[in-house]
């Protein structure tokens, strides 16, 4: 069964970075898309963005262009979401999804991780 | 891009039919997904593509996408029903993941 393990939760200062890891495991890895997926407190679901570990090229909520970088490492199958200038509004919990189908950015999230808590605070 | 629309509630008596709706421009020809979430929890898929019902999804729930409405529809509803659910699209113009704002749905 596949398995999402994203890394712990994480405290940091605004104007500083996060990088947030996502270990894939039980399936195979390149050819699926892996989405980031970001919810602030009380509040709803956010698209942040999404790679296919073999384009290795992301693409980006528009809202966070520039700030957001995600990427993915073939060799343990390890996908990154790093979010850069934080800010007060960046906290949330991050979520990894991965597709059910290959190559298929229309897809439903068939398998997500646990999710990372990251707060932003002076 | 597209904006998704959906109630902020919904409420409904054990037994009984839930229906929840997302609203949005040309729906019935995109891909709609929906999405349960519990509370402390992450969500879980429950209707792929308007209507196919993934493994482990209780027939209860089903999906219908026509004209400007996707419609998430829960029969026999349960006390273990309750949580928010999302509705979810890819848009072709703008190659971005779209939410809707979530339904919260209530067992009376």
């Amino acid at each position: 069964q596949v398995q999402l393990v994203q890394s712990g939760a994480e405290v940091k200062k605004p104007g500083s970075s996060v990088k947030v890891s996502c270990k894939a495991s039980g399936g195979t890895f390149s050819n699926y898309v892996f989405s980031w997926v970001r919810q602030a407190p009380g509040q709803g679901l956010e698209w942040v963005g999404r790679v296919i570990p073999v384009f290795e090229k992301g693409k980006y909520a528009q809202n966070l262009l520039g700030r957001v970088t995600i990427s993915a490492d073939k060799s343990t199958a390890t996908v990154y979401m790093e979010l850069s200038s934080l800010r007060s509004e960046d906290t949330a919990v991050y979520y990894c999804a991965r597709s059910r189908l290959e190559m298929t950015t229309s897809d439903g999230f068939a398998f997500w991780g646990q999710g990372t808590l990251v707060t932003v605070s002076s | 891009s597209s904006v998704l629309t959906q109630p902020p509630s919904v409420s409904v008596a054990p037994g009984k039919t839930a229906t929840i709706t997302c609203g949005g421009d040309n729906l019935g020809v995109k891909a709609v997904h929906w999405n349960q979430q519990k509370p402390g929890q992450a969500p879980v898929t429950v209707i792929y593509y308007g209507s196919d019902r993934p493994s482990g999804i209780p027939e209860r729930f089903s999906g219908s996408n026509s004209g400007n409405t996707a419609t998430l529809t829960i029969s026999r509803v349960e006390a273990g029903d309750e949580a928010d659910y999302y509705c979810q699209v890819w848009d072709s113009g703008s190659d971005h993941v779209l939410f809707g704002g979530g339904t919260k749905l209530t067992v009376l």
